[in-house]
């Protein structure tokens, strides 16, 4: 199963841009790239997913590398309500969650 | 649709106590999945169903057992409940394992004393 390398935090300021960034180098050809974010005291939330082309919905967008190696979620316009830990998660066969990031966000 | 549906939101148990999680969800999916997370720390994954009548083990699938007797519920039961037990639990499911959207549940917050 792909494993995914993710920073243990990242701080942003209110309504500038945020990209996080996930390493998944043993992705395979088939394998989807999802991202899932906490916020305080509650249950995961989906965000976004991919496989090979960028995708945007309206929450975030997801930028994939053209080798798929690396992925970055990008929130164009951070708010307080962002802060969160943010998950990032590749493999077909792998519903496990890493560590994720903490995304603090500074008013 | 009411989505991913978990009782009870607080447990606490004693040492030695069982008692089994309830999850349920109304959107047909074939996919669910049982999680926890102790203080501070992501999400382990339990033990998951692929569908009516087939359940697998995940990371720390010891002192859980599960059943998928329909697509709709997917109960998790602890046999003799430890301190170590401590944890929020989160059931999930999905549509598509591939593809598809996890939709987690509320999240039972289990003390064991």
């Amino acid at each position: 199963d792909a494993k995914t390398t993710q920073p243990n935090s990242m701080e942003s300021n209110e309504e500038e841009p945020v990209h996080l960034p996930c390493n998944h180098s043993t992705i395979s050809g088939t394998d989807y790239i999802h991202w899932y974010r906490q916020l305080p005291s509650q249950g995961p939330e989906y965000v976004i997913h991919g496989l090979t082309s960028n995708v945007n919905n309206r929450m975030a967008s997801l930028a994939i590398a053209e080798d798929r190696k690396s992925s970055t979620l990008i929130l164009h316009r951070a708010t307080l309500r962002d802060a969160a830990v943010y998950y990032c998660r590749s493999g077909n066969n792998d519903m496990r969650f890493g560590a994720g990031t903490r995304l603090t966000v500074k008013p | 649709n009411a989505g991913v549906t978990q009782t009870p939101k607080f447990q606490v148990l004693k040492t030695g106590q069982s008692m089994t999680l309830q999850c349920a969800q109304d959107m047909n999916h074939e996919y669910m999945s049982w999680y926890r997370q102790d203080p501070g720390m992501g999400l382990r994954l339990i033990h998951y169903s692929v569908g009516a009548g087939i359940t697998d083990q995940g990371e720390v699938p010891n002192g859980y057992n599960v059943s998928r007797s329909t697509t709709e519920d997917f109960p998790l039961r602890l046999l003799s409940a430890a301190p170590s037990q401590t944890s929020v639990y989160f059931c999930a499911s999905s549509y598509s394992r591939v593809a598809g959207e996890q939709f987690f549940g509320p999240g039972t917050r289990l003390t064991v004393l």
